[in-house]
């Protein structure tokens, strides 16, 4: 069975722009979370989406966001990028949403300049 | 407020020695799960294991094992007969509340080292 799978694996960006990060769960499985992981603050939860609904929010700012798709897939958006937004961001995917362990993606490499 | 600590920051061993990783967690839920996670180098977090609050018996898996104790809320991890692939960060996890099962509150992590 494939893994949790990110794309694209690294981006640079610049202060002010916005930036899309994807993630495709594994198959059958309907709940994603998505991570912000910096050496400051560790990892710290962003939002998990269930059912194309959005069932728990991390304290971060309006400016991330997130959403799933009917297949499961979900993509978190970052927009008005700040220097400290750079980060390893990490997917993961669990059967349902819930006390299930949750399976990682590899993780998207956001570096803001 | 800190829900999850991983005292120790680094871990440097022997290749064979012992290591022990130990985990505090904090919560007033009577239900909650905790998790064990390893990161590599490679950066992805792979999943160990899972504990729900009420199985407290303590668990081996191979060169694994975890000791879950609720009277002094704590989670410990030992890895028996370490090696060099063992080498990576360790995280702790809590996931609490009937609502919040899909957040894991994960702690500092502890860098293991393990050297030939």
């Amino acid at each position: 069975k494939a893994g949790v799978t990110q794309t694209p694996r690294y981006l640079i960006k610049t202060r002010g722009q916005q930036v899309t990060l994807s993630c495709s769960p594994i198959s059958g499985h309907r709940s994603v979370s998505w991570y912000q992981q910096t050496p400051g603050q560790g990892l710290q939860f962003l939002f998990e989406y269930f059912s194309e609904t959005q069932r728990n929010k991390g304290n971060f700012p309006g400016r991330f966001s997130g959403r799933q798709f009917s297949n499961s897939r979900s993509e978190m958006n970052v927009s008005t990028l700040e220097l400290g937004d750079s980060a390893l961001y990490l997917c993961a995917s669990s059967l349902v949403s819930g006390s299930y362990e949750q399976y990682f993606g590899p993780g998207t490499r956001l570096t803001v300049t | 407020a800190q829900k999850v600590t991983q005292a120790q920051t680094e871990i440097s061993v022997v290749e064979k020695e012992d290591v022990t990783l130990d985990c505090v967690y904090e919560t007033r839920d009577t239900t909650y799960y905790l998790f064990w996670y390893k990161q590599p180098p490679s950066g992805e977090l792979v999943f160990l294991i899972r504990r729900n609050s009420f199985d407290e018996q303590n668990e081996i898996s191979g060169r694994y094992s975890w000791n879950f104790q609720k009277s002094t809320s704590s989670f410990n991890f030992t890895i028996t007969a370490s090696q060099v692939v063992d080498s990576a960060v360790y995280f702790c996890a809590l996931s609490e509340g009937t609502d919040s099962w899909g957040k894991l509150q994960f702690g500092a992590g502890t860098q293991v080292v393990v050297t030939p």
